[in-house]
């Protein structure tokens, strides 16, 4: 399976501020997204991210607020704009294989004071 | 729309005992079913997944799951729990056509007590 890495594992930031979280993946993947666990909640996924094109975004998510950049097969970005304390949550990457299964980043944990 | 419930949200067990995880869907059509576990300040680790065929399907650690399209359930088992299985269990469901519908149930923690 790819393994994926993101950076930063985990981050404190101040409200109003942005920050970029990077997934790189070891090998190309076609498939790539972008998921919101909030505290003791489950997954829900923010966007697809589409290699050359604008990324896909979910009902309640906006290009925005969330931002994602797909510059090649490998990469990934996803920013979390003008930060508030309901944006503190993980954030995991993951990608598609074609064996059906997603493989998960080890995600960022975000708090936003 | 698609559906995951996963009706307990905490689920205790002694060392040695069989555990089930519950998780019941809702799909348009054939589904895949996954089951995924978190252990504290990790991402999501990937444990088995249906598609089609033989209805049991095993996992990693030792973990099994038993699809029952009837029931329309894919309850988590496994035969004798460990201390280091505690952790937070996610069953999720997507339809064959597309990776990006993938639901998440509300995830169930799992305690081994030893």
């Amino acid at each position: 399976s790819a393994v994926i890495s993101q950076k930063p594992s985990r981050d404190i930031c101040q409200r109003g501020t942005s920050l970029t979280i990077q997934c790189q993946v070891d090998s190309q993947v076609t498939m790539m997204f972008w998921y919101r666990q909030q505290p003791g909640q489950s997954l829900t996924l923010i966007a697809t991210a589409n290699q050359g094109s604008e990324a896909t975004y979910e009902s309640g998510f906006v290009i925005d607020k969330f931002p994602i950049s797909r510059p090649n097969l490998t990469f990934s970005t996803l920013t979390v704009s003008n930060m508030s304390p309901e944006d503190s949550s993980i954030y995991l990457c993951s990608v598609a294989e074609g064996t059906g299964e997603l493989f998960f980043g080890e995600g960022s944990r975000l708090t936003v004071l | 729309a698609q559906s995951v419930a996963q009706p307990e949200d905490q689920v205790n067990v002694a060392e040695g005992n069989p555990l089930t995880v519950k998780c019941t869907y809702s799909v348009s059509g054939n589904p895949y079913l996954f089951w995924y576990v978190q252990y504290p300040n990790r991402g999501l680790q990937f444990l088995l997944k249906y598609i089609t065929g033989d209805n049991l399907v095993k996992g990693s650690y030792g973990f099994e799951a038993e699809f029952n399209k009837s029931q329309t359930s894919f309850h988590l088992k496994k035969p004798s729990a460990l201390v280091s299985d505690s952790a937070l269990y996610f069953c999720a469901v997507r339809p064959l056509s597309s990776a990006r519908q993938l639901t998440f149930g509300s995830g169930t923690q799992l305690t081994v007590l030893p």
